[in-house]
């Protein structure tokens, strides 16, 4: 079964500091790859997508993740962290007939 | 703007009741989703929809039932409520296969 692993349930930084939160799938290469951010008491927001036209994506607030076929990847970064991107993270594949799948989450702490 | 609504953010259920939680997109969108998420569990598929009246099964869709009489309106439906189904529930719309998924803001079901 396809599935999606998103290492670190919490991840910590300090305000400024990188922000890197990992995501890996399983086998065959999927068709697309999200990272959704989810609020305090909200739904999810879409932050980017790949859809094989680029490796290097770019989203919003700052957000790009690569797409690396190798190492079965799609992870999250961002430059400088913000307060504001206190947040839980999830990763999402589609497979087949827009169905997605959802890694556990993480949890974004940012310390000021 | 793209929106989704539910019909509740907060409800208390007891044990044994019918509950039906209520979704309207207003984006014309072919498909449609109900999600429950817990913790360190992330969203799991319960029922989506690809069409009015189709329905199909997605991982977890014991106890539950769905109903989409109309393009824009998905509706869950928990027969008969138990403590077990007390979870956040997200409602979810996409215009095609792979596209984006929008999210609604969800509903946070208590079932005492």
């Amino acid at each position: 079964a396809q599935s999606v692993t998103q290492l670190g349930s919490h991840v910590s930084v300090s305000e400024g500091a990188l922000v890197l939160l990992r995501c890996n799938y399983s086998s065959s290469v999927p068709p697309y790859l999200f990272w959704y951010v989810q609020y305090p008491n909200q739904g999810l927001q879409l932050l980017l997508k790949y859809t094989s036209a680029a490796t290097l994506v770019k989203g919003i607030n700052g957000f790009e993740a690569e797409f690396k076929k190798s190492e079965t990847s799609f992870h999250l970064t961002k430059p400088s962290a913000h307060m504001s991107d206190a947040a839980e993270y999830f990763c999402a594949v589609s497979y087949s007939v827009d169905k997605l799948v959802f890694g556990a989450g993480t949890i974004l702490r940012v310390k000021s | 703007d793209v929106k989704v609504t539910q019909s509740s953010r907060y409800l208390v259920k007891r044990t044994g009741e019918k509950v039906f939680l209520e979704c309207v997109q207003d984006m014309d969108h072919e498909n449609m989703f109900w999600y429950r998420q817990d913790p360190g569990l992330g969203l799991r598929l319960i029922y989506f929809s690809y069409d009015v009246k189709m329905k199909e099964k997605g991982d977890i869709p014991e106890g539950y039932s769905v109903s989409r009489e109309k393009k824009e309106r998905f509706s869950l439906i928990l027969e008969s409520a138990s403590t077990n189904q007390t979870s956040m529930y997200l409602c979810a719309s996409s215009l095609f296969q792979g596209a984006e998924q929008f999210f609604g803001p969800g509903t946070r079901l208590t079932v005492l």
